[in-house]
């Protein structure tokens, strides 16, 4: 059973640091792309961030461009985000979530987020 | 950035009535749309995939259509379990973006 598990967030500071961490389980967790989702509190959902399974590709929403850095350890079946320069903008519950993209010589390609975590919340203020 | 809107913003229907969400994209996405489920105080649940696929698990009553622009996520007979929010999200091109949300409610 493929298993995400957030956690790291709480309560910060406006222009503090917070680092999430993803705990995978149930899947060959370096053979899969990851993503980072949140929620503002009353809101849609915004994708935050992108890493493929060996790391190679990266990929960030504008909103968090520069403040914020994904990563993972494969040997750990763990993905990060290290959230710098907080706003309150950032407040939001952050999702984790596996990145479904692979291709059917049948039917073409099929690319979603199939599995996601429970969230954790992050809320930034003073 | 591809824009998503969904409509309408709010569904009010009864139990065993059908139910039609739309999903109109600012550009073409072929068939790389997938629709999410997400009920209150939960992480969103895949439903639907590449525009018609039902994810493992998802109720046969739940069908998704449409290519290019114009794409619509339809519940046959709604039961309790199915009034929550629908997100439409476009994975044509980076970044991934999603719909505001149709929030499906009962009346």
């Amino acid at each position: 059973e493929v298993q995400l598990v957030e956690s790291g967030g709480g309560l910060v500071q406006p222009g503090g640091s917070l680092r999430l961490s993803c705990a995978a389980s149930g899947f060959t967790f370096s053979s899969d792309g990851m993503n980072w989702v949140r929620q503002a509190p009353g809101r849609g959902l915004e994708w935050v961030s992108y890493i493929s399974g060996s790391s190679t590709i990266i990929y960030y929403a504008d909103s968090v461009k520069g403040r914020f850095t994904i990563s993972r350890d494969n040997a750990k079946n763990s993905l990060y985000l290290q959230m710098n320069s907080l706003r309150a903008e950032d407040t939001a519950v952050y999702y984790c979530a596996r990145d479904l993209d692979y291709y059917d010589v049948l039917t073409g390609y099929k690319r979603a987020f199939d599995y996601w975590g429970q969230g954790t919340l992050v809320t930034v203020s003073s | 950035e591809i824009v998503l809107t969904q409509s309408p913003a709010t569904l009010s229907l009864s139990p065993g009535e059908r139910a039609t969400l739309s999903c109109r994209a600012s550009q073409s996405l072929s068939s790389y749309v997938a629709w999410y489920q997400q009920k209150p105080g939960q992480a969103p649940r895949l439903l639907i995939y590449a525009a018609s696929n039902r994810a493992t698990g998802v109720p046969a009553r739940f069908s998704g259509s449409g290519s290019g622009t114009d794409f619509t996520l339809t519940i046959s007979s709604l039961e309790p379990e199915d009034f929550a929010v629908y997100y439409c999200q476009q994975r044509s091109s980076w970044p991934p973006t999603f719909g505001q949300g149709t929030k499906l409610e009962i009346k």
